[in-house]
């Protein structure tokens, strides 16, 4: 299917685990995004990228790894849950001529 | 922290009204971009307007944009059931990025 694809839709996990939430796009957007959505803070970047190998700290950065090895894929792991990372979180995705940004139908954490 | 702050935070208007969200910013922008979000959803693009614009449509959709006062709304006419949703303005400055606002959620009364 086209489009852009987050996994799993819901998560519940242990504190101290590790858990990776999934993205992947098929339009070979080169820029990708995460973002975690909380009430009252709305929506804040996390991390970001540019392209394959490129990867770039946002606004709340700590507790969390990404990697990009395809342009597709920008798989987001939180290294050792902790529950302030109750969250949905969003991917996006965007090319490079316009702003307007994709985004996947989220994925809903809970740290137990 | 958050670059962009809707206003009102929650509207609620008969189906038909029109409806008006404000958004203010605090620094120099690129662009200003409007979203919607419909409950349990990812959010969707409605319309971007560029700082050197003031205004642009999108079928019922009107956005304006006053950079002097570092400002911006966006105008639904004619509501319908339908337009029920969060609105987010967001702001990019040039790079990658765009920074959003806490949303203003928008009900339509049948």
């Amino acid at each position: 299917d086209a489009g852009i694809t987050q996994s799993p839709r819901y998560k519940i996990t242990e504190t101290g685990r590790q858990v990776t939430l999934m993205c992947h796009q098929t339009w070979s957007h080169s820029y990708m995004f995460w973002y975690r959505q909380d009430l009252g803070h709305g929506l804040r970047l996390i991390y970001y990228s540019a392209a394959a190998d490129i990867t770039d700290k946002g606004e709340v950065p700590d507790g969390y790894v990404v990697s990009r090895s395809k342009t597709e894929n920008f798989p987001l792991t939180l290294e050792s849950a902790t529950r302030s990372q109750t969250s949905v979180y969003f991917c996006a995705s965007r090319d490079r001529l316009n702003y307007g940004y994709t985004f996947g139908s989220g994925t809903r954490l809970t740290v137990v | 922290s958050q670059q962009g702050e809707e206003d009102p935070q929650a509207l609620s208007i008969q189906e038909g009204e029109n409806a008006t969200m404000n958004c203010s910013y605090k620094t120099s922008i690129n662009n200003l971009q409007w979203y919607r979000q419909n409950s349990g959803r990812g959010l969707v693009h409605l319309i971007l307007i560029r700082s050197n614009e003031r205004e642009k449509h999108s079928g019922r959709l009107r956005v304006t944009l006053d950079t002097s006062k570092k400002s911006s709304s966006l105008l639904i006419t004619a509501s319908r059931a339908a337009d029920t949703a969060s609105y987010f303005c967001a702001t990019n400055f040039g790079n990658e990025k765009l920074t959003f606002g806490t949303g203003t959620r928008l009900t339509i009364i049948p």
